[in-house]
């Protein structure tokens, strides 16, 4: 079946680099996307990468998806207090007519000092 | 501002008791969905809507009702049927971004609580 595995937990220093895996499983996958929820708050698009790229970058973040291996990861240069937040992995298809995603459990990114 | 607008952002209710959470986009999307979240969980989709009058249940769709009288418009009732009902709800749409992705866009969300 579908499915998108990552990690829970991540804890960095500020300044430093984080990285944020995801693994799925659907290989028929379009998009694949990052999103960040902040405490008591919506989710926020990120960015995406179509499932024909290999890297994606967008100022701080790099996306890297390896499609052979069904893994995704997020990169996010120099870290800041401001980064802290959830974030998912969603990979999305077209399923009956709709957009259909599949979100992972989330990676609760701490930066601290 | 074009965004999606949930009400309320808290809200508590007693076993046994229907309740109704508003969910109102001016994005001009056709598509619009309901999430649950649970702590340590993703997101669980609830029900769909691609047009108006029109829906269709998700993974966990017992216990909840939603009508799409309006585009702008999804509501979500959570029944007295729904056994384990406290949890944050997401009501989303969807767009189209001009590079073809389809993006989901997220309200702030509403936190029921049954006391």
């Amino acid at each position: 079946g579908e499915d998108v595995e990552q990690s829970l937990f991540l804890s960095v220093r500020e300044g430093d680099s984080s990285v944020i895996n995801c693994t799925y499983t659907d290989s028929s996958s379009t998009y694949l996307y990052w999103y960040k929820q902040e405490p008591g708050a919506g989710l926020q698009l990120l960015t995406y990468i179509f499932s024909n790229m290999d890297m994606k970058q967008d100022q701080r973040l790099t996306v890297l998806l390896n499609k052979k291996d069904k893994h995704l990861s997020l990169r996010i240069a120099d870290t800041q207090t401001g980064d802290s937040a959830i974030y998912f992995c969603a990979e999305g298809h077209l399923s009956g007519g709709y957009n259909k995603l599949i979100f992972g459990a989330g990676t609760r990114l701490a930066v601290h000092p | 501002d074009g965004g999606i607008t949930q009400s309320p952002k808290y809200l508590f209710r007693k076993e046994g008791q229907n309740v109704t959470l508003s969910c109102e986009q001016n994005l001009n999307h056709d598509a619009m969905y309901w999430y649950r979240q649970d702590p340590g969980q993703g997101l669980r989709l609830i029900y769909y809507s691609q047009i108006v009058n029109d829906f269709q249940k998700g993974d966990i769709a017992e216990g909840y009702s939603v009508s799409r009288e309006k585009k702008e418009s999804f509501p979500l009732t959570v029944t007295s049927a729904q056994k384990n009902p406290t949890a944050f709800y997401l009501c989303a749409s969807t767009g189209v971004l001009p590079s073809g992705a389809n993006v989901l866009t997220f309200g702030a969300g509403s936190r029921l609580t049954v006391l």
